[in-house]
C-alpha cells in the first residue's frame, strides 16, 4: 500500500510569504494529486501531476517521480489560501480502490 | 456536465438511530464511485467503493453500508449509528486516476 506524508502539518504565514507544502510517497505512481479543503468541508481538486511542474495563477505543483516527491508552491500568498491542502496517490488495487490520502497540511495565512 | 452531488449536508443523529446518505453522479455512465470518511485531525479513510451496480468493496470493517442501486446513485447506510461514525464523509467519483470529483460533503454528529 502507497504510503503518503505530508509536511509541515501545520503552517501559519503573513500574508505575500512564499509557501511549500510538502508531499512524499513510498511506492511508484503514475498520477499525484493536489487537493484544497475549505474551512466548511468541499475538497477540489487543484492539480494532476504525472511529471514535471504545472502552474495554475499564483499556485506552482512539482514533482520528481525518481525521489517519490512532489512540492506545492503558493507565491504572493493571500488570507484565502487559508485552507487545508491535501495530496493524494493512487491506491494500491490497481485503480479501482482510488486513492491514498495524505493527512493534510493546515495553512493559515494571516494578513 | 458531469456533476456529483451528495445530501444531506448536515445531521444529528442518536445513538443507535439509522444513517442513510445518499450520492448522486450526472454526465456520465458507469462511474467509479467512493465514500471516504474524515475524522477530526484525520486524513480521508476510504470505506467503500464501488465499480458498478451491485459491486460494493468495503475497505475496513465498521458499522456502516454501502449500496449502488442504479448506476449513478451510491448510499451509505447505518442500521445503528455509534459515537465513533461522527466524522465528515464525503463521495467521490474517481475517473482513470486523472480526475477526481467530490460531493459537497455531510457533517454526522452522532450524539
Amino acid at each position: 500500500k502507497n504510503e503518503v506524508e505530508q509536511s509541515p502539518q501545520n503552517l501559519t504565514a503573513q500574508e505575500g510569504e512564499f509557501i511549500t507544502i510538502n508531499c512524499s510517497y513510498s511506492v511508484g505512481i503514475s498520477a499525484l494529486h493536489w487537493l484544497q479543503q475549505h474551512p466548511g468541508g468541499g475538497i477540489v481538486s487543484l492539480f494532476m501531476l504525472s511529471s514535471g511542474k504545472k502552474k495554475h495563477g499564483r499556485l506552482i505543483a512539482t514533482i520528481n517521480i525518481q525521489e517519490k516527491h512532489s512540492s506545492l508552491h503558493i507565491t504572493a500568498s493571500h488570507p484565502r489560501d487559508s485552507a487545508v491542502y491535501i495530496c493524494a496517490v493512487p491506491g494500491s488495487g490497481g485503480g479501482a480502490d482510488g486513492l491514498t490520502f495524505g493527512k493534510g497540511t493546515h495553512l493559515i495565512i494571516q494578513p | 456536465s458531469q456533476t456529483i452531488h451528495q445530501w444531506p449536508a448536515t445531521l444529528v443523529q442518536p445513538v443507535g438511530s439509522p444513517l442513510s446518505l445518499e450520492c448522486t453522479v450526472e454526465g456520465t455512465s458507469n462511474p467509479n464511485l467512493y465514500w471516504y470518511r474524515q475524522a477530526a485531525g484525520r486524513g480521508l479513510q476510504l470505506l467503500f467503493y464501488s465499480v458498478g451496480i451491485g459491486q460494493i468493496s468495503s475497505e475496513v470493517p465498521q458499522n456502516l453500508s454501502a449500496s449502488r442501486p442504479q448506476d449513478r446513485q451510491f448510499i451509505l447506510s447505518s442500521k445503528k449509528l455509534l459515537l465513533s461514525d461522527s466524522g465528515f464523509y464525503l463521495c467521490a467519483w474517481i475517473r482513470g486516476l486523472d480526475t477526481i470529483y467530490f460531493g459537497e460533503g455531510s457533517w454526522l454528529t452522532v450524539v
